[in-house]
């Protein structure tokens, strides 16, 4: 059972234009999101996260949205920099169970052309 | 600062010999622990969780197994390694507070190669 489901394995955009990826989930009791970066034998690095009570986060050219509704997220990069090509991860978690345990996506390879 | 450590970064077992990986963090007190692992081609799974020493939690029926000595320390074994335990295995800590998870650091991984 895939809780957490990133649909579109990759995605190639042009410098400069906008990246957005998205993640979708199925347990409602998820109340906390965050995204990942990920280069091929590292481990991931934090991006950005939102909580449930928000619908919005942003950080420099990194904007999460949440709509709960449709159990839905994305990611927005903008401007999209070659830099930025990687695996990108979406997880989720149910902060109220105080164990902190993350549910990844498969990922979305994102590649940014020159 | 709060920082991760995991070791080995590679490492190649035949089948059937025992296997042991190590993660240490730094900077932190009663983190909460998690061996992770990313097979090829798939996202990260969860294997296993610590909220504290001693104990732990399984996510996956599995071959393998996990200790937590002690506070910062969280050990990935197996006694007798199949093929499909081959993956890139990924350690993480976290702090859970209010309304927030913190930290959620991840090691730099190891690849397991088993041949």
């Amino acid at each position: 059972d895939q809780q957490v489901k990133q649909n579109s394995p990759s995605l190639s955009v042009q410098e400069g234009r906008i990246s957005i990826l998205n993640c979708d989930y199925t347990n409602s009791m998820f109340d906390y999101f965050l995204w990942y970066k990920k280069y091929p034998a590292e481990g991931p690095t934090f991006l950005i996260s939102i909580s449930s009570i928000k619908d919005k986060n942003e950080d420099g050219r990194f904007t999460v949205f949440l709509n709960k509704s449709a159990k839905h997220l994305s990611l927005h990069i903008v401007p999209s920099q070659p830099g930025d090509s990687a695996v990108y991860f979406c997880a989720a978690s149910a902060i109220y169970s105080n164990t902190g345990k993350l549910i990844f996506g498969q990922g979305t390879t994102l590649q940014v052309k020159p | 600062s709060q920082t991760i450590h995991q070791w080995p970064a590679t490492l190649v077992q035949p089948v059937g010999s025992p296997l042991s990986l190590e993660c240490t963090v730094e900077g932190t007190s009663n983190p909460n622990l998690y061996w992770y692992r990313q097979a090829a081609g798939r996202g990260l799974q969860l294997l296993f969780y610590s909220v504290g020493i001693g104990q732990i939690s399984s996510e996956v029926p599995q071959n393998l197994s996990a200790s937590r000595p002690q506070d910062r320390q969280f050990i990935l074994s197996s006694k007798k390694l199949l093929l499909s335990d081959s993956g890139f295995y990924l350690c993480a800590w976290s702090i859970v507070r209010g309304a927030g998870i913190y930290g959620y650091t991840f090691g730099s991984g190891t690849r397991l190669t088993v041949v």
